[in-house]
């Protein structure tokens, strides 16, 4: 069955330390996308990617880093710059580039909570 | 700016009733896209339902309509008989053309308890 993998489920950060966020999608998809969701609020969106190489800073980009190797694959770090990383973090993505229509609607992993020990 | 204002952080409703969940908008666009999601507490987030601008008629999918008034920028999610799986968090999104990227912009969202 096609959809986004994300991994781990549960994530733990000792402090100073970066961590990486696995994101995979075999839906052939153009677009990839990272949010934070932190508790009773909405996403914020972190990082987002619309081609293998090329990638764009969200609303909340400090702390982080991505990169955009494979079309498949969109890893996020949670750099120790990152000073209040506990958050539930959602990785998706969406079938197009550039040019997007306003229907093309977003698939979502299953997520990762990050927590710091 | 905010462009997506849910203002109800919760709600308790009966099962087999119906729900209706506010969602407010701004965009200067005429071209937009309006979405809302479920979130379980399992964490994946679910679509539920899609609305175009330029749709003449509300969306409908199975127990779940929107009630799209576009002049006051309100895009409302009801969703009839409520069952107890329906328990979960909303959100409601927008995508408009101002954005080339096509980012989703999500609202705070609306927590959903459904009581027997």
């Amino acid at each position: 069955d096609g959809g986004i993998t994300q991994s781990p489920k549960y994530l733990f950060r000792k402090e100073g330390q970066n961590v990486t966020l696995s994101c995979e999608q075999n839906l052939n998809h153009d677009a990839m996308y990272w949010y934070r969701q932190d508790p009773g609020q909405g996403l914020r969106l972190i990082y987002y990617s619309q081609i293998v190489n090329d990638f764009q800073k969200g609303d909340i980009a400090e702390g982080y880093s991505v990169s955009r190797e494979k079309k498949e694959s969109f890893p996020l770090t949670v750099t120790s710059a990152q000073k209040n990383p506990t958050a539930f973090y959602l990785c998706a993505s969406s079938g197009g580039a550039r040019g997007l229509v306003t229907n093309e609607k977003l698939f979502f992993g299953s997520g990762t909570q990050l927590s710091v020990l | 700016a905010q462009k997506i204002t849910q203002t109800q952080p919760g709600m308790f409703v009966q099962e087999k009733e119906a729900v209706t969940l506010d969602c407010t908008y701004d965009t200067s666009d005429p071209s937009y896209g309006l979405f809302w999601y479920k979130q379980p507490s399992s964490g994946e987030m679910i679509f539920l339902i899609y609305q175009g601008s330029y749709d003449q008629q509300n969306a409908t999918e199975g127990r779940y309509s929107l009630n799209f008034q576009k002049a006051r920028k309100s895009a409302n999610l009801v969703i009839s008989a409520s069952q107890l799986g329906d328990s979960a968090m909303y959100f409601c999104a927008m995508r408009d053309d101002t954005d080339s990227w096509g980012k989703l912009q999500f609202g705070a969202g609306t927590q959903v308890v459904v009581t027997p």
